[in-house]
Protein backbone atom coordinates (compact mmCIF):
# COMPACT_ATOMS: atom_id res chain seq x y z
CA UNK A 1 0.00 0.00 0.00
CA UNK A 2 1.98 2.89 -1.21
CA UNK A 3 0.79 5.94 1.10
CA UNK A 4 2.82 8.69 -0.99
CA UNK A 5 1.79 8.67 -4.36
CA UNK A 6 3.73 10.94 -7.48
CA UNK A 7 1.74 9.40 -10.24
CA UNK A 8 4.04 11.09 -13.18
CA UNK A 9 7.05 8.95 -13.84
CA UNK A 10 8.53 11.60 -15.92
CA UNK A 11 7.70 15.44 -17.06
CA UNK A 12 9.10 17.44 -19.77
CA UNK A 13 8.74 21.30 -19.68
CA UNK A 14 10.63 24.27 -21.63
CA UNK A 15 12.91 26.37 -19.84
CA UNK A 16 11.86 29.59 -18.56
CA UNK A 17 8.11 28.13 -18.11
CA UNK A 18 6.70 26.43 -15.00
CA UNK A 19 7.18 22.71 -13.77
CA UNK A 20 4.40 21.71 -11.57
CA UNK A 21 4.79 18.48 -9.54
CA UNK A 22 2.22 16.51 -8.67
CA UNK A 23 2.07 14.53 -4.85
CA UNK A 24 -1.11 12.37 -3.14
CA UNK A 25 -1.35 10.60 0.23
CA UNK A 26 -3.16 8.88 1.85
CA UNK A 27 -2.33 8.35 5.34
CA UNK A 28 -4.30 11.22 7.80
CA UNK A 29 -1.74 11.19 10.13
CA UNK A 30 0.98 13.20 7.88
CA UNK A 31 1.45 16.43 9.14
CA UNK A 32 4.59 17.33 7.47
CA UNK A 33 5.21 17.61 3.54
CA UNK A 34 8.32 17.81 1.97
CA UNK A 35 10.19 17.94 -1.41
CA UNK A 36 13.41 16.23 -2.21
CA UNK A 37 15.31 16.88 -5.33
CA UNK A 38 17.94 14.30 -6.64
CA UNK A 39 20.63 13.49 -9.03
CA UNK A 40 21.85 10.31 -9.66
CA UNK A 41 24.24 8.74 -8.00
CA UNK A 42 24.11 11.39 -4.92
CA UNK A 43 21.80 11.91 -1.73
CA UNK A 44 18.62 13.85 -1.72
CA UNK A 45 18.59 17.18 -1.41
CA UNK A 46 16.06 19.09 0.41
CA UNK A 47 13.71 21.78 -1.33
CA UNK A 48 10.95 23.46 -0.10
CA UNK A 49 8.53 22.33 2.99
CA UNK A 50 5.19 22.38 4.31
CA UNK A 51 3.55 21.98 7.73
CA UNK A 52 -0.28 20.38 7.27
CA UNK A 53 -1.72 24.04 9.01
CA UNK A 54 -0.43 25.44 6.00
CA UNK A 55 -1.75 25.89 2.40
CA UNK A 56 1.59 27.48 0.76
CA UNK A 57 4.64 27.94 1.48
CA UNK A 58 7.37 30.01 -0.99
CA UNK A 59 11.24 29.98 -1.29
CA UNK A 60 12.15 32.12 -4.07
CA UNK A 61 11.57 30.00 -7.18
CA UNK A 62 9.83 27.11 -5.48
CA UNK A 63 6.30 26.97 -3.92
CA UNK A 64 5.01 24.34 -2.28
CA UNK A 65 0.76 23.89 -2.44
CA UNK A 66 -0.77 21.74 0.49
CA UNK A 67 -4.83 20.95 0.06
CA UNK A 68 -5.58 19.01 3.36
CA UNK A 69 -9.06 18.08 2.04
CA UNK A 70 -7.72 16.63 -1.16
CA UNK A 71 -4.59 14.80 0.30
CA UNK A 72 -2.90 16.24 -2.59
CA UNK A 73 0.06 18.89 -2.66
CA UNK A 74 2.12 20.19 -5.88
CA UNK A 75 5.46 22.17 -6.21
CA UNK A 76 5.82 24.85 -8.45
CA UNK A 77 8.77 25.72 -10.18
CA UNK A 78 9.05 29.02 -12.12
CA UNK A 79 10.94 29.99 -13.89
CA UNK A 80 12.44 26.35 -14.98
CA UNK A 81 15.91 26.24 -15.45
CA UNK A 82 18.23 23.69 -16.96
CA UNK A 83 20.11 22.93 -13.68
CA UNK A 84 16.50 21.99 -12.26
CA UNK A 85 17.16 18.89 -14.58
CA UNK A 86 16.69 16.18 -11.64
CA UNK A 87 14.58 13.46 -9.70
CA UNK A 88 12.02 15.27 -7.87
CA UNK A 89 10.46 13.27 -4.46
CA UNK A 90 7.61 13.68 -2.30
CA UNK A 91 7.79 12.78 1.35
CA UNK A 92 5.59 12.85 4.15
CA UNK A 93 6.42 12.58 8.19
CA UNK A 94 4.47 12.44 11.42
CA UNK A 95 5.41 13.92 14.59
CA UNK A 96 6.23 11.79 17.49
CA UNK A 97 8.07 12.26 20.79
CA UNK A 98 10.09 15.58 19.59
CA UNK A 99 11.25 14.73 16.39
CA UNK A 100 9.74 13.50 12.42
CA UNK A 101 9.55 9.70 12.08
CA UNK A 102 10.95 8.41 9.33
CA UNK A 103 9.99 9.42 5.93
CA UNK A 104 7.70 8.03 3.35
CA UNK A 105 8.84 8.57 0.00
CA UNK A 106 7.26 8.60 -3.06
CA UNK A 107 8.55 7.20 -6.08
CA UNK A 108 9.90 10.26 -7.57
CA UNK A 109 8.77 12.36 -10.88
CA UNK A 110 11.56 12.87 -12.98
CA UNK A 111 12.03 16.34 -14.34
CA UNK A 112 12.98 17.05 -17.76
CA UNK A 113 13.96 20.74 -18.49
CA UNK A 114 14.22 21.30 -22.72
CA UNK A 115 16.65 24.44 -23.83
CA UNK B 1 28.53 22.46 9.38
CA UNK B 2 29.84 19.99 7.38
CA UNK B 3 26.82 17.93 6.87
CA UNK B 4 25.91 14.54 6.53
CA UNK B 5 29.18 11.95 5.58
CA UNK B 6 28.99 8.88 4.45
CA UNK B 7 31.61 5.85 4.08
CA UNK B 8 32.48 4.41 2.33
CA UNK B 9 30.75 5.37 -0.91
CA UNK B 10 30.67 2.24 -2.79
CA UNK B 11 31.19 -1.61 -1.69
CA UNK B 12 31.43 -4.24 -3.67
CA UNK B 13 30.95 -7.44 -1.52
CA UNK B 14 30.28 -11.23 -2.37
CA UNK B 15 27.48 -12.76 -1.38
CA UNK B 16 27.74 -13.99 2.39
CA UNK B 17 29.75 -11.66 3.09
CA UNK B 18 29.18 -8.96 6.13
CA UNK B 19 29.20 -5.18 5.13
CA UNK B 20 29.23 -2.36 7.53
CA UNK B 21 28.56 1.05 6.71
CA UNK B 22 29.18 4.36 8.79
CA UNK B 23 27.15 7.79 8.97
CA UNK B 24 28.26 10.59 10.45
CA UNK B 25 25.27 13.52 11.20
CA UNK B 26 25.16 17.10 11.02
CA UNK B 27 26.94 17.82 14.05
CA UNK B 28 24.46 18.55 17.52
CA UNK B 29 21.40 16.63 15.33
CA UNK B 30 20.08 14.25 18.31
CA UNK B 31 18.17 12.24 15.42
CA UNK B 32 19.86 9.84 12.62
CA UNK B 33 17.76 7.76 10.34
CA UNK B 34 18.59 5.28 7.72
CA UNK B 35 17.41 4.49 4.13
CA UNK B 36 17.74 2.25 1.66
CA UNK B 37 16.92 3.07 -2.25
CA UNK B 38 16.51 0.78 -5.04
CA UNK B 39 16.66 1.45 -8.26
CA UNK B 40 13.05 3.08 -9.32
CA UNK B 41 11.72 3.56 -5.72
CA UNK B 42 11.94 6.56 -3.61
CA UNK B 43 13.61 6.12 -0.61
CA UNK B 44 12.87 3.33 2.08
CA UNK B 45 12.71 3.76 5.94
CA UNK B 46 14.98 1.96 7.71
CA UNK B 47 15.34 3.02 11.03
CA UNK B 48 16.02 5.90 13.26
CA UNK B 49 17.78 6.85 16.40
CA UNK B 50 17.14 9.63 18.99
CA UNK B 51 20.59 9.83 20.50
CA UNK B 52 21.47 6.48 21.42
CA UNK B 53 18.14 5.23 21.74
CA UNK B 54 17.03 2.95 18.35
CA UNK B 55 13.54 4.11 18.56
CA UNK B 56 12.10 2.13 15.30
CA UNK B 57 13.59 -0.86 14.30
CA UNK B 58 10.44 -3.28 13.31
CA UNK B 59 11.06 -2.04 9.85
CA UNK B 60 14.66 -3.03 8.94
CA UNK B 61 14.61 -5.96 6.28
CA UNK B 62 15.16 -8.93 8.10
CA UNK B 63 17.18 -9.96 11.34
CA UNK B 64 20.45 -9.55 8.68
CA UNK B 65 20.16 -6.11 9.67
CA UNK B 66 21.20 -4.22 12.68
CA UNK B 67 22.51 -0.78 13.60
CA UNK B 68 24.05 0.99 16.68
CA UNK B 69 24.58 4.40 17.33
CA UNK B 70 26.26 3.79 20.65
CA UNK B 71 27.76 7.44 21.59
CA UNK B 72 24.36 9.40 20.32
CA UNK B 73 27.00 10.62 17.51
CA UNK B 74 28.33 8.89 14.45
CA UNK B 75 25.98 5.47 13.60
CA UNK B 76 26.68 1.93 12.09
CA UNK B 77 24.37 0.08 9.54
CA UNK B 78 25.21 -3.42 9.28
CA UNK B 79 24.16 -6.42 6.77
CA UNK B 80 25.21 -10.04 7.81
CA UNK B 81 25.44 -12.77 5.45
CA UNK B 82 24.62 -10.36 2.21
CA UNK B 83 22.55 -11.49 -0.86
CA UNK B 84 22.21 -10.42 -4.13
CA UNK B 85 18.38 -8.53 -3.31
CA UNK B 86 20.57 -6.37 -0.67
CA UNK B 87 22.25 -4.24 -3.69
CA UNK B 88 21.23 -0.99 -3.20
CA UNK B 89 21.96 2.78 -1.90
CA UNK B 90 21.87 2.74 1.62
CA UNK B 91 21.07 6.71 2.79
CA UNK B 92 21.72 8.32 6.24
CA UNK B 93 20.24 11.52 7.25
CA UNK B 94 20.34 13.48 10.77
CA UNK B 95 17.48 15.83 11.69
CA UNK B 96 17.65 18.44 15.12
CA UNK B 97 16.08 18.55 17.96
CA UNK B 98 12.38 19.42 17.26
CA UNK B 99 12.75 19.64 13.56
CA UNK B 100 10.89 18.00 11.15
CA UNK B 101 13.30 18.35 7.93
CA UNK B 102 15.95 15.50 7.67
CA UNK B 103 19.25 16.27 5.53
CA UNK B 104 20.83 13.48 3.61
CA UNK B 105 23.91 12.18 3.18
CA UNK B 106 25.34 11.18 -0.20
CA UNK B 107 24.80 7.59 0.49
CA UNK B 108 26.54 4.38 0.23
CA UNK B 109 25.69 2.10 -2.65
CA UNK B 110 26.50 -1.46 -2.23
CA UNK B 111 27.04 -4.33 -4.79
CA UNK B 112 26.64 -7.71 -4.10
CA UNK B 113 28.01 -10.37 -6.42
Amino acid sequence: DQQVKQNSPSLSVQEGRISILNCDYTNSMFDYFLWYKKYPAEGPTFLISISSIKDKNEDGRFTVFLNKSAKHLSLHIVPSQPGDSAVYFCAASAWSGGGADGLTFGKGTHLIIQP
Amino acid sequence: DTGVSQDPRHKITKRGQNVTFRCDPISEHNRLYWYRQTLGQGPEFLTYFQNEAQLEKSRLLSDRFSAERPKGSFSTLEIQRTEQGDSAMYLCASAGTGEETQYFGPGTRLLVL
